[in-house]
Parts: C-alpha cells; structure tokens; sequence
C-alpha cells in the first residue's frame, strides 16, 4: 500500500517569507500523481498544485512550487512570498492512475506570523 | 459553476436517529467520493463512486449507506451511528476517472457531524 508522509506537523513562517513543506510517499508504481492541498481552519479544502510523476519539469502556480524528486519519492512545497491567507493545514496527497483512490499524508499546520 | 455543494453544514443526531448527508455538483464530474474527516486529521476515503457505480468501499460500516441516485448527486444516509462517528464528512469530486489527466478532486465544505 502507498504511504505518504508529512514529518513537519507544524511550521511558521514570517509573512513575505519562503516556506518550505516536505512530503516523502512510498510506492512501487511508476506513473501516479501528487496534489497538495490547502485546508484553512474551518473552510474548504482546495487544490494548491499537482504534479504528475511522467513530468519531470516542477510544477509552478504563481507563488506556490514544487520539488519533485521522482527517485527519491519525494514532493516538496515552496510557498514564496507567504501572505497571512496562506495560514491553514496542507495536505500532501498521492493519487494512484486511473484509480481514484488517494492517500493522504498526515498534514502540516503553516502558521503565517505578521 | 464549479463548486461542491454539502447539506446540511451541520448536523446533530441521536444513536437511533435516521438522517441522509447530501452532495451535488454541476460540473458533469462523473467520479464522486465520500470521506470523513476528524479534527487535525487527514480525510479518510470511505466511498467512490464512478459513472454512478460504486467502485471502491474502503469496509466501511453498514450503517453508512451511500448512494448516487444520478451522475450530480451523491447521499450519504446515517443509521445507529455511534459518537465515535462524529466527525466532518467531505464529499468531493473529480472529472474522470478514466482520464488521468483530470483526476483532480474538488471538495465540498463538508457536513460537521455531532452523534450524541
């Protein structure tokens, strides 16, 4: 079964700051896709940037990136620029091709400080 | 419309009470999902339907009873639940299942649940 770990339970950073949020995952399959996702307190989950594991250009979406390391399984996020809407939980997630079943990794609290 | 939309927003039931969770989309997703969500946790999947079968149950307890009456809607219907089962229930969507390239799943605000 595919795993997804997020060591980082929680993070902080000073606004106008780079974070950066790992997440590692563990699979034996060769084309599957990773998602992180933003839940802020009480508000939806949305889609902060996916990535799918045949690219190996990192995916960008404004001030959110990636690292993708396919060969050591892992994703990172970098948020540049972090404004105090960026506070909220994110999700690293894996999504198995043409499965629909995602695994999602433990989550990591990001605190936005002023 | 791209949106998931989840009634009620709250819900509070008693052990023996039966109650039905309700999720629509209008964006012709024909993939629909079921998780339930606990405080500071991760969503856990329970149910997905696909092209309005259901295709994965991740052995869930019988008295969560899905549904998908058509390919917009997707229930969710409570029967002697236990209040370990209070939680935040997400429904979500993707476009297709089969396309990888659209696999992404848009969530709903989610139903929270009290049993007492």
């Amino acid at each position: 079964a595919q795993t997804v770990t997020q060591s980082q339970p929680e993070m902080s950073v000073q606004e106008a700051e780079t974070v950066t949020l790992s997440c590692t995952y563990d699979t034996s399959e060769s084309d599957y896709y990773l998602f992180w996702y933003k839940q802020p307190p009480s508000r939806q989950m949305i889609l902060v940037i996916r990535q799918e594991a045949y690219k190996q250009q990192n995916a960008t979406e404004n001030r959110f990136s990636v690292n993708f390391q396919k060969a050591a399984k892992s994703f990172s996020l970098k948020i540049s620029d972090s404004q105090l809407g960026d506070a909220a939980m994110y999700f690293c997630a894996y999504l198995e091709t043409n499965a629909g079943k995602s695994t999602f990794g433990d989550g990591t609290t990001l605190t936005v400080k002023p | 419309d791209t949106e998931v939309t989840q009634t009620p927003k709250h819900l509070v039931m008693g052990m023996t009470n039966k109650k039905s969770l309700k999720c629509e989309q209008h964006m012709g997703h024909r993939a629909m999902y079921w998780y339930k969500q606990k405080a500071k946790k991760p969503p856990e999947l329970m149910f997905v339907y696909s092209y309005e079968k259901l295709s994965i149950n991740e052995s869930v307890p019988s008295r969560f009873s899905p549904e998908c009456p058509n390919s917009s809607l997707l229930n969710l219907h409570l029967h002697a639940l236990q209040p370990e089962d209070s939680a935040l229930y997400l429904c979500a969507s993707s476009q297709d299942p089969g396309l990888a390239d659209y696999n992404e799943q848009f969530f709903g605000p989610g139903t929270r649940l009290t049993v007492l």
